[in-house]
């Protein structure tokens, strides 16, 4: 089966600039996350959604960062205005179950974002 | 904050040895999961093991988890080349659903 796909795979802004980011989850994974990882770190959850309801969002910063996945399927994940500190890897993961917590979560590539 | 702290934060070894590398968490969970991540193939998971379980395997790797110690550790046997790579624990809490990753530790395999 196809992976999960984002685009693009590496973006350069000037700070205050806006970007946004893409991501096709495992077809039929109801479960879709975003996760920012700055080097030399691991991941760190931005947003969880459920189908197209978003279930966690308590690390996002709201006001700059947004998330939609509409029909339950794609999600964009837009940066409004950048700064400095959000260059990191922007990686998305999807999860068959939409209930439990077992099942392993399958990452995309993930987006590369330097803020100049 | 990270929930998980990896030790040690790199290690190189030499194809054919064993890789250990140590994993510790502050609050109570119910899986922790030892993930991958390389340039060449993304965050990769590898193994889960649940709060009852003390040990799994899989392959060339062992994981084992202490609750009392609130630690696990992830073992490489025979390692080799293509290991190279960054290894992070992951950690599902007893209530809720959000998996937290520690910091890594930057596995490196001389051939």
């Amino acid at each position: 089966e196809a992976g999960v796909a984002q685009s693009p795979r590496y973006k350069i802004i000037e700070k205050r600039q806006s970007v946004a980011f893409w991501c096709n989850p495992i077809s039929g994974h109801a479960t879709l996350y975003w996760y920012q990882q700055i080097l030399g770190q691991g991941p760190k959850l931005l947003i969880q959604f459920q189908n197209n309801g978003v279930v966690d969002d308590s690390q996002l910063p709201k006001d700059r960062f947004s998330a939609e996945r509409l029909k339950g399927v794609d999600s964009t994940l837009k940066i409004q205005p950048a700064k400095l500190e959000d260059s990191a890897v922007y990686l998305c993961a999807s999860r068959r179950g939409s209930g439990g917590r077992w099942n392993e979560q399958f990452f995309g590539p993930g987006t590369r974002l330097t803020v100049l | 904050s990270q929930q998980g702290e990896e030790d040690p934060q790199a290690l190189s070894i030499q194809e054919g040895e064993n890789a250990t590398m140590n994993c510790s968490y502050k609050t109570s969970i119910n899986n922790l999961q030892w993930y991958r991540q390389n340039s060449g193939r993304g965050l990769v998971h590898l193994i889960l093991i649940r709060s009852n379980e003390r040990e799994k395997h899989s392959g060339r790797l062992r994981v084992t988890l202490d609750t009392s110690k609130k630690s696990s550790s992830l073992l490489i046997t025979a390692s080799r080349a293509a290991d190279t790579a960054s290894y992070f624990c992951a950690t599902v809490p007893t209530s809720g659903s959000r998996l937290t990753f520690g910091e890594g530790t930057q596995l490196t395999v001389n051939p």
